[in-house]
């Protein structure tokens, strides 16, 4: 399996309630990044958070690290339609440069 | 500050024809990385440059491929002789350094190319 899977591979969910997604990785890392997009357009970067931290947030977004695991988790509270989308989690390896390794995303539906 | 700007945005070429593809960073940006989407899956890493250097290009595939990024204008990722499987989004990202710890990558719109 690659670097990088999301679980689960498609999640669908009423407005309000709360959306959680997973990544894991394989290797070393210097920061995980989630990255959403909307079909046929680029991506848009949420949150980066640093192999040192274990825990960050930005509004309505949770992000969780645990290297020990070499997992992370996108906590989406009080989902709204605008927040239907495909999301990706990317690593940054220790190797130098800021080469990003994608999973495979995780396809949210948010139903009125 | 305009952002990563992707040029074509939609490319349609026949089998064994050229395509090339544009990026311009962001200003101030110095490092481009160009990362290739099929259908339904995530961004697979092709390479990544800095002006007039290629910095890693384990991404890329040996034949056909080749990307630069001169001093003056945009990076350019060629295809020649496309076949049908080079059929995909191909997405440019800039950072303005190397700071791994700190700098997200800017993503632009992508070039969506169709080989028919």
């Amino acid at each position: 399996s690659q670097q990088g899977e999301e679980d689960p591979q498609a999640l669908s969910i009423q407005e309000g309630e709360n959306a959680t997604m997973n990544c894991s990785y394989k290797t070393s890392i210097n920061n995980l990044q989630w990255y959403r997009q909307n079909s046929g357009r680029g991506l848009v970067h949420l949150i980066l958070i640093r192999s040192n931290e274990r825990e960050k947030h930005s509004g309505r977004l949770r992000v969780t690290l645990d290297t020990s695991k070499k997992s992370s988790s996108l906590l989406i509270t009080a989902s709204r339609a605008a927040d239907t989308a495909s999301y990706f989690c990317a690593t940054v390896g220790t190797g130098g440069g800021n080469k990003l390794t994608f999973g495979t995303g995780t396809q949210l539906k948010v139903e009125l | 500050n305009a952002g990563v700007m992707q040029n074509p945005r939609h490319l349609v070429r026949r089998r064994g024809q050229e395509a090339r593809l544009r990026c311009s960073p962001m200003k101030g940006h110095s490092h481009v990385y160009w990362y290739r989407q099929l259908p339904e899956e995530g961004l697979k890493f092709m390479v990544y440059l800095q002006k007039e250097n290629i910095i890693d290009e384990s991404g890329m595939p040996k034949e056909r491929f080749s990307a630069e990024f001169p001093k003056e204008g945009p990076s350019i990722l060629r295809i020649q002789q496309v076949v049908r499987g080079d059929s995909a989004a191909y997405f440019c990202a800039s950072s303005p350094g190397t700071d791994s710890m700190n700098t997200e990558a800017f993503f632009g719109q992508g070039t969506r190319l169709t080989v028919v």
